[in-house]
């Protein structure tokens, strides 16, 4: 069972490019969500999607947007990349918007 | 605000038994999560607790005091392999997670 991939790995991006994390799952989760973690700091949540078609936004949302076409699939875009977005990005899903939180392997990026 | 606290550090002997806590001021309270994350990889879901007390699940227990906005890990019989980081996260009354800065767990042999 292949869960939740995320793709790519890892990636060093220049600041100003723009660039599209990828996130899918195949447990039919309604819900999904995307997080950063930082060293120091704990998971800190940048959008969520209760179901498909919906969208909201988390605590740190700004320079990042999202969509949420299908069941599967939950891409996080980066418009315009800034150093203040290096991290570790994590997609989870959910079967609900109330119940327990999987993780995917999550996507270390570094801006320069 | 909203705060979850926990130590950064805490180490341990092999065969041992240790206890991770972890305080909680939040907007509304639906559940208390700990998660464990090895370094480089995801956090793994260990346990939930909603109602007061504790649950047991193999070596590892969760115990909660919504009153007091407490709760914590333990961890018996420790081995090697549970060095990590342990996530404590709590779910708000939008149903958001709130995490915990996490606590790194160091197993000495």
């Amino acid at each position: 069972t292949a869960g939740i991939t995320q793709a790519p790995t890892s990636q060093i991006l220049a600041a100003g490019r723009s660039m599209t994390l990828r996130c899918t799952q195949d447990m039919r989760h309604n819900a999904m969500y995307w997080y950063r973690q930082d060293l120091g700091l704990g998971l800190r949540l940048i959008h969520y999607s209760n179901t498909a078609g919906t969208t909201g936004k988390g605590e740190v949302p700004d320079g990042y947007s999202v969509s949420r076409a299908n069941t599967d699939d939950f891409p996080l875009t980066l418009a315009s990349a800034v150093p203040s977005q290096t991290s570790v990005y994590f997609c989870a899903s959910s079967e609900g918007s109330q119940e327990t939180q999987y993780f995917g392997p999550g996507t270390r990026l570094l801006v320069l | 605000g909203q705060n979850i606290d926990q130590p950064t550090e805490m180490t341990a002997t092999e065969g041992a038994i240790v206890q991770i806590n972890c305080t909680y001021q939040t907007s509304g309270f639906n559940g208390l999560f700990w998660y464990q994350q090895h370094a480089g990889e995801a956090p793994t879901f260990l346990s939930y607790n909603v109602l007061d007390g504790l649950e047991e699940k193999g070596r590892f227990s969760s115990f909660l005091s919504r009153s007091k906005g407490y709760s914590y890990l333990l961890l018996k019989e420790l081995q090697m392999k549970d060095s990590a980081s342990y996530l404590c996260a709590v779910m708000d009354s939008n149903y958001q997670l709130i995490w915990g800065a996490g606590t790194k767990l160091i197993i000495k042999p």
